[in-house]
């Protein structure tokens, strides 16, 4: 079974802070995203990468940077966290037509 | 831009009745997929649909797709409790990425 996990399943910051939320995919997957989840919003694309140390911009990445050094693992930076970054954040990895999601990370920024 | 919705937002429906959930979408896709989501747990992926006239069943769960109506919809028969959760349509753009829709979310009763 393929495997996406995340480092936190909750996470509570002060405003300020920088942030590293991890993801770690275990299927070899090329391509790898990350969502924030709100209420009524549906998922929205902050950043996915198709290879390692490629980025690419999703609907809404300010406030937000990546890291993909390595193919296994996806890692999202709040530079500087708000409190309207408080959000459910999933990550994903896909393998031609199907996505594979991890468990989530809640966090509250403060 | 391509832009998903879904309608209705909130189901309510008896065990034992059958509904239908709609996704439509913007522009040209010719890939759906559909997700369901428990409370407090992450996207698990139910159908892809690839190409126009589409059709996939699992168990009480059918979802079709009409590309030129750039329409998917998802069918419940015989509903049960089990069902009960958030329902996800997402659609590919040519960039690969994976638009969502708001979800519904469907409640079951006896």
């Amino acid at each position: 079974d393929v495997k996406v996990t995340q480092s936190s399943r909750y996470l509570v910051k002060r405003t300020g802070e920088k942030v590293f939320l991890e993801c770690v995919q275990d299927m070899d997957h090329e391509n790898m995203f990350w969502y924030r989840q709100d209420p009524g919003l549906g998922l929205r694309l902050i950043y996915f990468s198709y290879d390692v140390k490629m980025k690419e911009k999703g609907d809404i990445p300010e406030g937000y940077s990546v890291s993909r050094e390595k193919k296994e693992r996806f890692s999202l930076i709040l530079e500087s966290a708000s409190t309207n970054q408080t959000s459910m954040y999933l990550c994903a990895s896909s393998f031609m037509e199907t996505q594979y999601f991890g468990p989530g990370t809640r966090l509250l920024v403060l | 831009e391509l832009k998903v919705e879904q309608n209705p937002l909130f189901l309510s429906m008896q065990e034992g009745k059958n509904y239908t959930i709609y996704c439509n979408y913007s522009t040209t896709s010719d890939r759906l997929y559909w997700y369901r989501q428990d409370p407090g747990k992450s996207l698990e992926s139910l159908f892809v649909l690839l190409s126009n006239g589409a059709v996939k069943q699992e168990g009480r769960l059918m979802a079709s797709l009409d590309t030129k109506a750039r329409l998917s919809t998802l069918h419940i028969t015989a509903a049960v409790h089990d069902l009960s959760a958030t329902y996800f349509c997402a659609a590919q753009d040519y960039g690969q990425n994976f638009v969502f829709g708001p979800g519904t979310r469907l409640s079951v009763l006896p």
